[in-house]
């Protein structure tokens, strides 16, 4: 199956610092990269779509300033969490749908903890 | 209501069991429907991809798909310990970015 890598696995800042965490599809080109964000013992909750190219679409709610979103290739898609808080402490998820199939591959996830 | 409806569990059952797994979706028109089985702490893995009614059989999974009543299944027979994670289903919104649905997921627990 496709694989899709997060970098990092695991982040640990201070609040008002930024926090990068990268996507990658590995072995495919992704035209349409998501994210998603996860508490505890609850679904993924989608937070952008992300297309190469071109600006992230937000979903109602997200804070496009502060969760900035750059899909700069077919292979990679980063969000920025900026001026974290500790609210911001969530699981990070990013998905990559294989181009031109409805299927979505996702990525281990990222466990962002603001303190 | 919510787009895909998904009872959370926990369900509890011994190994070998069968373990049949549901959501309702409200929108008659999706057409793409998805198992993800997520393990703590990890990303979702994609286990059986549907498109429109029918079944799809692989190994001791099979995914079910009923549009008439808007029902989706996933079977899992002879269940072993390492199944026990929690089963989230998708449903595609295929209009605009084509948009995952996402149920609230159920976690299962098989006993040894």
């Amino acid at each position: 199956g496709a694989v899709v890598s997060q970098h990092p696995s695991r982040v640990i800042c201070k609040s008002g610092t930024s926090v990068k965490i990268e996507c990658r599809s590995l072995d495919f080109q992704a035209t349409t990269m998501f994210w998603y964000r996860q508490f505890p013992k609850q679904s993924l909750m989608l937070m952008a779509t992300s297309n190469e190219g071109s600006k992230a679409t937000y979903e109602q709610g997200v804070e496009k300033d502060k969760f900035l979103i750059n899909h700069a290739s077919l292979t990679l898609s980063t969000l920025t969490v900026t001026s974290a808080h500790p609210e911001d402490s969530s699981f990070y998820i990013c998905s990559a749908r294989v181009q031109f199939l409805e299927t979505q591959y996702f990525g281990p996830g990222t466990r962002l903890l603001v303190l | 209501q919510k787009e895909v409806e998904q009872d959370p569990g926990p369900l509890s059952v011994p190994e070998g069991a069968i373990v049949s797994l549901n959501c309702t979706y409200s929108n008659s028109a999706f057409q793409y429907f998805m198992w993800y089985r997520q393990y703590s702490r990890k990303g979702p893995e994609l286990l059986m991809y549907t498109y429109s009614s029918g079944n799809k059989e692989d190994g001791r999974f099979t995914a079910q798909v009923d549009k008439s009543s808007k029902y989706i299944s996933l079977f899992i027979r002879d269940s072993q310990p390492s199944d026990s994670a929690t089963y989230l289903c998708a449903i595609l919104d295929d209009t605009g970015f084509q948009k995952l649905v996402f149920g609230t997921g159920t976690r299962l627990l098989v006993s040894p």
